[in-house]
């Protein structure tokens, strides 16, 4: 059973930093490439990156890029989304998704699994 | 970016009645790579529909989704209660993918 775990979230001051993890399991890590979406209160879903298999590619939205970034650890199974200069407008819950089956990141692709996500407040 | 516009916004119907939500794109989606997806409260979004019109495995024959090019629609011909939920479209032919900012069918 393919399963992903967010954790890491939780509340952040503006300008601050958090980074949330996400440990794999239940299928071949290292296969596929992965990314993060993420839902503010009342919103909808927002795209916000990808990272290829072999951590070596990744892309971003425009209104994370510069702020966050997106790694993987393969021997750990783990995704990882490192947020800096947090916004109040980054309140949101952060997901991590599994594409279907890429591995690289201009493959088209759609997703097969979510985690249940970590949500991020950034107040002061 | 890729701008996808779903529209309506929210949809007050009934179970059994028959819904059509639209999405349109800022620019041709290539490959027709369009996705549906459904989301309800507290739980984790659920792949309806790729490709722009093939089913995803599990999901029943009362979804189908059509168009090409710019012009995309989820249609479900007779709803049930648990078709109740927000749907999004979601491209992923170019980088960044990008979602629709969703319809809501409700009760």
């Amino acid at each position: 059973e393919v399963q992903l775990v967010e954790s890491g979230g939780g509340l952040g001051q503006p300008g601050g930093s958090l980074r949330l993890s996400c440990p794999a399991s239940g299928f071949t890590f290292s296969n596929y490439a992965m990314h993060w979406v993420r839902q503010a209160p009342g919103k909808g879903l927002q795209y916000l990156s990808v990272i290829s298999a072999d951590g070596r590619t990744t892309n971003y939205a425009d209104s994370v890029k510069d702020r966050f970034t997106i790694s993987r650890d393969n021997s750990k199974n783990t995704l990882f989304l490192q947020m800096r200069s947090l916004r109040v407008e980054d309140t949101a819950v952060y997901y991590c998704v599994k594409s279907a089956h890429c591995s690289r990141v201009d493959c088209p692709d759609h997703f097969d699994y979510w985690g249940h996500g970590s949500l991020v407040t950034v107040s002061s | 970016d890729i701008v996808l516009t779903q529209s309506p916004g929210t949809l007050s119907l009934s179970p059994g009645e028959r819904v059509s939500l639209s999405c349109r794109a800022s620019q041709s989606v290539s490959g027709n790579y369009l996705a549906w997806y459904q989301h309800k409260p507290g739980q984790t979004p659920r792949l309806l529909i790729l490709g722009a019109s093939t089913r995803a495995p599990g999901i029943p024959d009362r979804f189908s989704g059509s168009g090409s090019g710019t012009d995309f629609t989820l249609t479900i011909s007779r709803l049930e209660p648990e078709d109740f939920a927000v749907y999004y479209c979601q491209q992923y032919g170019r980088s960044p993918r990008t979602f629709g900012q969703g319809t809501k069918v409700e009760f």
